[in-house]
Protein backbone atom coordinates (compact mmCIF):
# COMPACT_ATOMS: atom_id res chain seq x y z
CA UNK A 1 0.00 0.00 0.00
CA UNK A 2 1.33 3.63 -0.58
CA UNK A 3 3.30 4.31 2.32
CA UNK A 4 5.29 6.79 3.85
CA UNK A 5 7.75 6.33 6.63
CA UNK A 6 9.86 8.64 8.48
CA UNK A 7 12.76 8.32 10.97
CA UNK A 8 15.93 10.07 12.13
CA UNK A 9 14.42 12.25 15.28
CA UNK A 10 15.52 12.47 18.73
CA UNK A 11 17.22 14.59 21.12
CA UNK A 12 19.67 17.14 19.75
CA UNK A 13 21.24 20.10 21.74
CA UNK A 14 21.33 23.57 19.84
CA UNK A 15 23.37 23.96 17.50
CA UNK A 16 23.75 20.61 15.53
CA UNK A 17 22.65 18.96 13.06
CA UNK A 18 20.25 16.06 12.03
CA UNK A 19 18.97 14.61 8.95
CA UNK A 20 15.81 13.24 8.69
CA UNK A 21 14.12 10.24 6.46
CA UNK A 22 11.29 9.94 4.63
CA UNK A 23 11.09 6.03 3.29
CA UNK A 24 8.42 5.83 0.34
CA UNK A 25 6.54 2.53 -0.96
CA UNK A 26 3.48 1.81 -2.58
CA UNK A 27 3.75 4.63 -5.90
CA UNK A 28 6.35 5.79 -8.01
CA UNK A 29 8.03 8.29 -5.82
CA UNK A 30 9.87 10.01 -8.95
CA UNK A 31 6.24 11.09 -10.38
CA UNK A 32 5.26 13.58 -6.93
CA UNK A 33 6.43 16.51 -5.16
CA UNK A 34 7.00 16.01 -1.48
CA UNK A 35 6.70 17.83 1.81
CA UNK A 36 7.81 18.29 4.92
CA UNK A 37 5.58 19.98 7.41
CA UNK A 38 6.10 20.09 11.24
CA UNK A 39 4.06 20.99 14.49
CA UNK A 40 5.44 21.84 17.73
CA UNK A 41 3.88 19.97 20.80
CA UNK A 42 0.48 21.69 21.40
CA UNK A 43 0.76 23.87 18.03
CA UNK A 44 -0.81 24.23 14.75
CA UNK A 45 0.85 22.74 11.69
CA UNK A 46 3.68 24.51 10.07
CA UNK A 47 4.99 23.88 6.32
CA UNK A 48 8.49 23.34 6.15
CA UNK A 49 9.77 22.70 2.40
CA UNK A 50 8.76 21.12 -0.74
CA UNK A 51 10.71 19.74 -3.62
CA UNK A 52 9.26 18.89 -7.16
CA UNK A 53 8.49 15.96 -8.48
CA UNK A 54 12.04 16.02 -10.27
CA UNK A 55 14.20 17.82 -7.82
CA UNK A 56 14.43 20.86 -10.11
CA UNK A 57 12.48 23.36 -7.80
CA UNK A 58 12.91 23.50 -4.06
CA UNK A 59 11.46 25.83 -1.26
CA UNK A 60 11.79 26.45 2.05
CA UNK A 61 9.55 28.22 4.84
CA UNK A 62 11.32 31.73 6.22
CA UNK A 63 11.75 30.39 9.57
CA UNK A 64 13.87 27.48 8.28
CA UNK A 65 15.77 28.72 5.03
CA UNK A 66 19.21 28.68 5.11
CA UNK A 67 19.94 26.58 7.33
CA UNK A 68 17.43 23.25 6.24
CA UNK A 69 17.59 21.87 3.15
CA UNK A 70 15.61 19.19 1.55
CA UNK A 71 16.58 16.48 -1.15
CA UNK A 72 15.29 13.10 -2.70
CA UNK A 73 17.45 10.15 -3.66
CA UNK A 74 15.35 8.28 -6.19
CA UNK A 75 17.05 4.87 -6.60
CA UNK A 76 15.91 4.85 -2.84
CA UNK A 77 12.85 6.05 -3.04
CA UNK A 78 13.64 8.25 -0.24
CA UNK A 79 12.96 11.82 0.94
CA UNK A 80 15.41 13.54 3.09
CA UNK A 81 15.56 16.74 5.46
CA UNK A 82 19.25 17.89 6.41
CA UNK A 83 18.85 20.36 9.46
CA UNK A 84 21.85 22.42 10.71
CA UNK A 85 21.99 25.10 13.22
CA UNK A 86 19.03 23.48 15.08
CA UNK A 87 17.02 26.28 17.44
CA UNK A 88 14.89 25.22 20.66
CA UNK A 89 12.14 26.34 18.11
CA UNK A 90 12.65 23.47 15.59
CA UNK A 91 11.50 20.90 18.31
CA UNK A 92 8.37 19.32 16.88
CA UNK A 93 7.08 16.31 15.17
CA UNK A 94 8.55 16.20 11.56
CA UNK A 95 5.91 14.91 9.11
CA UNK A 96 6.91 14.22 5.16
CA UNK A 97 3.59 14.47 2.49
CA UNK A 98 3.23 13.28 -0.75
CA UNK A 99 1.25 16.26 -2.57
CA UNK A 100 -1.72 14.74 -4.65
CA UNK A 101 -1.01 15.58 -8.45
CA UNK A 102 1.89 13.85 -10.50
CA UNK A 103 3.88 15.80 -11.59
CA UNK A 104 3.05 18.72 -9.91
CA UNK A 105 5.21 22.24 -10.38
CA UNK A 106 4.64 25.11 -9.04
CA UNK A 107 1.39 25.92 -7.06
CA UNK A 108 -0.18 22.51 -8.14
CA UNK A 109 2.46 20.82 -5.65
CA UNK A 110 0.76 22.78 -2.92
CA UNK A 111 -3.16 22.03 -3.71
CA UNK A 112 -3.60 19.31 -1.08
CA UNK A 113 -0.96 16.37 0.42
CA UNK A 114 -3.06 13.28 0.31
CA UNK A 115 -0.30 11.14 1.52
CA UNK A 116 1.19 11.37 5.15
CA UNK A 117 3.68 9.37 7.17
CA UNK A 118 3.67 9.06 10.85
CA UNK A 119 5.93 11.82 11.88
CA UNK A 120 9.07 11.61 13.88
CA UNK A 121 10.19 13.62 17.05
CA UNK A 122 13.24 16.41 16.93
CA UNK A 123 14.11 17.72 20.41
CA UNK A 124 16.43 20.85 20.73
CA UNK A 125 17.87 21.04 24.21
CA UNK A 126 20.67 21.10 25.89
CA UNK B 1 5.62 33.68 4.97
CA UNK B 2 1.69 33.22 5.12
CA UNK B 3 -0.62 33.23 8.01
CA UNK B 4 -3.87 32.61 7.56
CA UNK B 5 -7.08 32.87 10.13
CA UNK B 6 -9.27 30.51 11.32
CA UNK B 7 -11.54 30.40 14.18
CA UNK B 8 -10.02 28.56 17.11
CA UNK B 9 -12.90 27.05 17.92
CA UNK B 10 -16.27 25.73 16.60
CA UNK B 11 -19.01 23.52 17.36
CA UNK B 12 -22.21 21.83 16.59
CA UNK B 13 -24.85 19.41 17.50
CA UNK B 14 -24.66 15.73 15.61
CA UNK B 15 -26.70 16.07 12.32
CA UNK B 16 -25.85 19.88 12.14
CA UNK B 17 -24.28 22.02 9.67
CA UNK B 18 -20.96 24.16 10.46
CA UNK B 19 -18.83 26.11 8.62
CA UNK B 20 -15.16 26.37 9.27
CA UNK B 21 -13.74 29.98 7.74
CA UNK B 22 -10.27 30.57 6.54
CA UNK B 23 -8.88 34.20 5.23
CA UNK B 24 -5.98 35.01 4.06
CA UNK B 25 -5.31 37.60 1.38
CA UNK B 26 -4.80 38.47 -2.74
CA UNK B 27 -1.44 36.66 -2.45
CA UNK B 28 -2.31 33.40 -1.29
CA UNK B 29 -6.30 32.35 -0.58
CA UNK B 30 -7.46 35.29 -3.22
CA UNK B 31 -4.96 34.63 -5.90
CA UNK B 32 -5.11 30.89 -6.47
CA UNK B 33 -7.06 27.58 -6.87
CA UNK B 34 -4.62 25.92 -4.34
CA UNK B 35 -6.57 25.83 -0.99
CA UNK B 36 -6.71 22.60 0.59
CA UNK B 37 -7.92 21.46 4.14
CA UNK B 38 -6.88 18.86 6.38
CA UNK B 39 -8.52 16.73 9.30
CA UNK B 40 -6.49 15.84 12.49
CA UNK B 41 -7.49 13.98 15.44
CA UNK B 42 -5.15 13.85 18.56
CA UNK B 43 -2.10 12.21 18.03
CA UNK B 44 -2.62 11.07 14.57
CA UNK B 45 -1.31 12.13 10.90
CA UNK B 46 -3.35 15.08 9.19
CA UNK B 47 -5.56 14.28 6.45
CA UNK B 48 -6.67 15.61 3.64
CA UNK B 49 -9.97 16.39 3.26
CA UNK B 50 -10.60 18.50 0.77
CA UNK B 51 -7.91 19.90 -2.42
CA UNK B 52 -8.12 22.79 -4.98
CA UNK B 53 -10.62 24.54 -3.12
CA UNK B 54 -13.32 22.17 -3.58
CA UNK B 55 -12.26 18.72 -4.68
CA UNK B 56 -12.59 15.54 -2.49
CA UNK B 57 -10.17 12.75 -2.56
CA UNK B 58 -11.30 9.28 -2.61
CA UNK B 59 -13.13 7.93 0.63
CA UNK B 60 -13.85 11.00 2.12
CA UNK B 61 -17.61 11.55 3.42
CA UNK B 62 -19.57 14.20 0.81
CA UNK B 63 -20.63 15.91 3.50
CA UNK B 64 -17.49 17.58 3.73
CA UNK B 65 -17.30 20.39 1.07
CA UNK B 66 -15.07 23.50 0.20
CA UNK B 67 -16.00 26.67 -1.46
CA UNK B 68 -13.70 29.94 -1.51
CA UNK B 69 -15.02 33.48 -2.19
CA UNK B 70 -12.36 36.27 -3.04
CA UNK B 71 -9.59 35.87 0.05
CA UNK B 72 -11.55 33.69 2.28
CA UNK B 73 -11.85 29.82 1.61
CA UNK B 74 -14.38 27.81 3.50
CA UNK B 75 -15.24 23.93 4.73
CA UNK B 76 -18.10 22.75 5.27
CA UNK B 77 -19.28 19.88 7.37
CA UNK B 78 -23.07 18.57 7.09
CA UNK B 79 -24.61 16.25 9.26
CA UNK B 80 -22.42 16.17 11.58
CA UNK B 81 -21.41 12.86 13.59
CA UNK B 82 -19.23 12.55 16.72
CA UNK B 83 -16.28 11.19 14.42
CA UNK B 84 -16.13 14.34 12.77
CA UNK B 85 -14.65 15.97 16.42
CA UNK B 86 -11.15 16.73 15.07
CA UNK B 87 -8.81 20.10 14.76
CA UNK B 88 -9.09 20.87 11.16
CA UNK B 89 -6.33 23.28 9.51
CA UNK B 90 -6.66 25.21 5.91
CA UNK B 91 -3.66 25.97 3.49
CA UNK B 92 -2.72 27.92 0.65
CA UNK B 93 -0.31 28.08 -2.01
CA UNK B 94 1.23 31.84 -1.81
CA UNK B 95 3.00 34.44 -4.03
CA UNK B 96 6.14 33.37 -2.95
CA UNK B 97 5.79 29.68 -3.79
CA UNK B 98 5.67 28.72 -0.52
CA UNK B 99 2.56 27.16 1.98
CA UNK B 100 1.06 28.95 4.36
CA UNK B 101 -1.16 26.96 6.90
CA UNK B 102 -4.00 28.62 9.26
CA UNK B 103 -3.40 28.33 12.95
CA UNK B 104 -6.25 25.58 13.33
CA UNK B 105 -9.72 25.17 14.35
CA UNK B 106 -11.13 23.14 17.00
CA UNK B 107 -14.39 21.41 15.99
CA UNK B 108 -16.39 19.96 18.96
CA UNK B 109 -19.71 17.74 18.18
CA UNK B 110 -22.26 18.38 21.32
Amino acid sequence: QVQLVESGGGVVQPGRSLRLSCAASGFTFSSYGMHWVRQAPGKGLEWVAVIWYDGSNKYYADSVKGRFTISRDISKNTLYLQMNGLRAEDTAVYYCARAWKEYCSGGSCSGGMDVWGQGTTVTVSS
Amino acid sequence: QSALTQPASVSGSPGQSITISCTGTSSDVGGYHFVSWYQQHPGKAPKLMIYDVSNRPSGVSNRFSGSKSGNTASLTISGLQAEDEADYYCSSYTSSSTLGFGGGTKLTVL
